[in-house]
C-alpha cells in the first residue's frame, strides 16, 4: 500500500517561514491535498491540487509537488497557525485515499 | 451553506455495533462523494472507506471490510457508517467529509463523532 512520510514535529519562530514536507514514491505523479487540524477540532482543507488554495484560506499558505517531497509552505507564521497538518493523496491503484502521519507545527 | 451534521456520541460494549449518520445540506448530495475517516486518541488521521451516493458503489480499506458498511439515503440526504465486533481499539472520533471525486480533496468535514468501546 501507498505511504505518505511526514517528519512529526516542525518548529518555527513567529513571523518566519514554516515548510512541512509529505514524501511517497513518485509523488509528483500525484494531487496531493493538505489539512490543517486544531486541538479538537475537525481538519480543514488548506491546500488542494499540490498548489490550489480554498476561499478563506490565506496567501501565507502555498504548496508545491514539483518532485519529491511535496510541501506545504506557511509564510509569515502567526500564533494561530499552530496545528497539525497532514498531507493526502489518491493512490489511483487501490482507489484508496492515504493520509501522511501528520506534523505538528508549533510556533515558538 | 455547506454542511455535514453528525450523530452524537456513543459508548459501547466490545463486541457490539454502532451507526454513525452524516447528514448533508446545502448542496446536491449525489455530486459529490462521502468519505469516512477516523482518529484514535493522540493519533492521525486514517481513511475508512468513500461511498459515491449517485451510485451507491462503496470503497473500503481491506482491514474493515466485514466489520464496516458504508450506505446512504438520498431521500434525506444522509449517509452512515455501521461498524460491527467492536474492539477497543476502535476507540476513536469518526468523521465524515466530501469531495467532488475520489481524487480532489476533502472540503467540506462533519464535527466528529465520538465513538467509545469499553467494558
Amino acid at each position: 500500500s501507498y505511504v505518505l512520510t511526514q517528519p512529526p514535529a516542525v518548529s518555527v519562530a513567529p513571523g518566519k517561514t514554516a515548510t512541512i514536507t509529505c514524501g511517497g514514491n513518485d509523488i509528483g505523479s500525484k494531487s496531493v491535498h493538505w489539512y490543517q487540524q486544531k486541538p479538537g477540532q475537525a481538519p480543514i482543507l488548506v491546500i488542494f491540487y499540490d498548489s490550489d488554495r480554498p476561499s478563506g484560506i490565506p496567501e501565507r499558505f502555498s504548496g508545491s509537488n514539483s518532485g519529491n517531497p511535496a510541501t506545504l509552505t506557511i509564510s509569515r507564521v502567526e500564533a494561530g497557525d499552530e496545528a497539525d497538518y497532514y498531507c493526502q493523496v489518491w493512490d489511483s491503484s487501490s482507489d484508496h485515499l492515504v493520509f501522511g502521519g501528520g506534523t505538528k507545527l508549533t510556533v515558538l | 451553506q455547506v454542511r455535514l451534521v453528525q450523530s452524537g456520541a456513543e459508548v459501547k460494549k466490545p463486541g457490539a455495533s454502532v451507526k454513525v449518520s452524516c447528514k448533508a445540506s446545502g448542496y446536491s448530495f449525489t455530486d459529490y462523494y462521502i468519505h469516512w475517516v477516523r482518529q484514535a486518541p493522540g493519533q492521525g488521521l486514517e481513511w475508512m472507506g468513500w461511498l459515491n451516493p449517485k451510485s451507491g458503489d462503496t470503497t473500503s480499506v481491506e482491514s474493515f471490510q466485514g466489520r464496516v458498511t458504508l450506505t446512504t439515503d438520498t431521500s434525506i440526504t444522509t449517509a452512515t457508517m455501521a461498524m460491527s465486533g467492536l474492539r477497543s481499539d476502535d476507540t476513536a472520533v469518526y468523521y465524515c467529509g466530501r469531495s467532488i471525486r475520489p481524487g480532489a480533496g476533502l472540503d467540506v468535514w462533519g464535527q466528529g463523532t465520538t465513538v467509545t468501546v469499553s467494558s
